[in-house]
C-alpha cells in the first residue's frame, strides 16, 4: 500500500528559485494537507484542501501556493524560495475534513541556501 | 484554540508500561483528544483519539480524566520501536475550520 507519496525526498534550492512539491494519495481521500516542520518544533499547517476544488490557508501560508490538481494530487509551490523556508514538508490526507485520522507522507527535506 | 501541555521528554525501560501525560485545562465540550506519534525521519502517524470515555486499540490506551482537563496515553509494553515524539492534540470536531495543531510533543526514549 503506497498511501501518501511525496516527491522529491530531498531538494536544495538557491534563494529566489522556484519549485513545486508533489503529493499523491491512493486512498480515495477527500481532504489533503501540507505541513512544515522546523527543527525541534511541531508541525504547522500551511494550506489544506477540504475537498477537490477547494483550498484554504492554514497557520503559515505566506510564500506558498497550492493546487488541488484532482482528488489524488495536491501540490505545494514555492514561487521565490527564501532561507526561512528551509524545513521538512509533510503532505497528509484524510477521508474527509472531519475525520480524525490523518495519514502522512514521509516528507521532503528542503534546504534553501 | 485550546492548548495542551506535555513534558518535553520521558524515558522508559523496554517491556515496561509507559504513561504519557497531557494537560488541557481549557478544553471545550466539543474538543476531541488526539494522539499522534512521529518516529525518527518519518511523518506522524495516528495513535488514538477520544472524547470522554477511555479508549483502547491495538496500539495504545487513552485514559481521560473525569473533568477532561487531562489525559494519559498508555503504552502497555514499550518496545524499541515505540521510541518517538508523541503529540497530544485537541481538535474541535464541530467547527469545520479547526485543524490539528501539533505542539512540540513528548520525546520518548526506550531503554533496552
Amino acid at each position: 500500500n503506497a498511501g501518501v507519496t511525496q516527491t522529491p525526498k530531498f531538494q536544495v534550492l538557491k534563494t529566489g528559485q522556484s519549485m513545486t512539491l508533489q503529493c499523491a494519495q491512493d486512498m480515495n481521500h477527500n481532504s489533503m494537507y501540507w505541513y512544515r516542520q522546523d527543527p525541534g518544533m511541531g508541525l504547522r499547517l500551511i494550506y489544506y484542501s477540504a475537498s477537490e476544488g477547494t483550498t484554504d490557508k492554514g497557520e503559515v501560508p505566506n510564500g506558498y501556493n497550492v493546487s488541488r490538481l484532482n482528488k489524488r494530487e495536491f501540490s505545494l509551490r514555492l514561487e521565490s524560495a527564501a532561507p526561512s523556508q528551509t524545513s521538512v514538508y509533510f503532505c497528509a490526507s484524510s477521508e474527509d475534513f472531519r475525520n480524525e485520522k490523518l495519514f502522512f507522507g514521509s516528507g521532503t527535506q528542503l534546504s534553501v541556501l | 484554540d485550546a492548548k495542551t501541555t506535555q513534558p518535553n521528554s520521558m524515558e522508559s525501560n523496554e517491556e515496561e508500561p509507559v504513561h504519557l501525560p497531557c494537560n488541557h485545562s481549557t478544553i471545550s465540550g466539543t474538543d476531541y483528544i488526539h494522539w499522534y506519534r512521529q518516529l525518527p525521519s518519518q511523518g506522524p502517524e495516528y495513535v488514538i483519539h477520544g472524547l470522554t470515555s477511555n479508549v483502547n486499540n491495538r496500539m495504545a490506551s487513552l485514559a481521560i480524566a473525569e473533568d477532561r482537563k487531562s489525559s494519559t496515553l498508555i503504552l502497555h509494553r514499550a518496545t524499541l520501536r515505540d521510541a518517538a515524539v508523541y503529540y497530544c492534540i485537541l481538535r474541535d470536531r464541530v467547527y469545520a475550520g479547526n485543524q490539528f495543531y501539533f505542539g512540540t510533543g513528548t520525546s520518548l526514549t526506550v531503554i533496552p
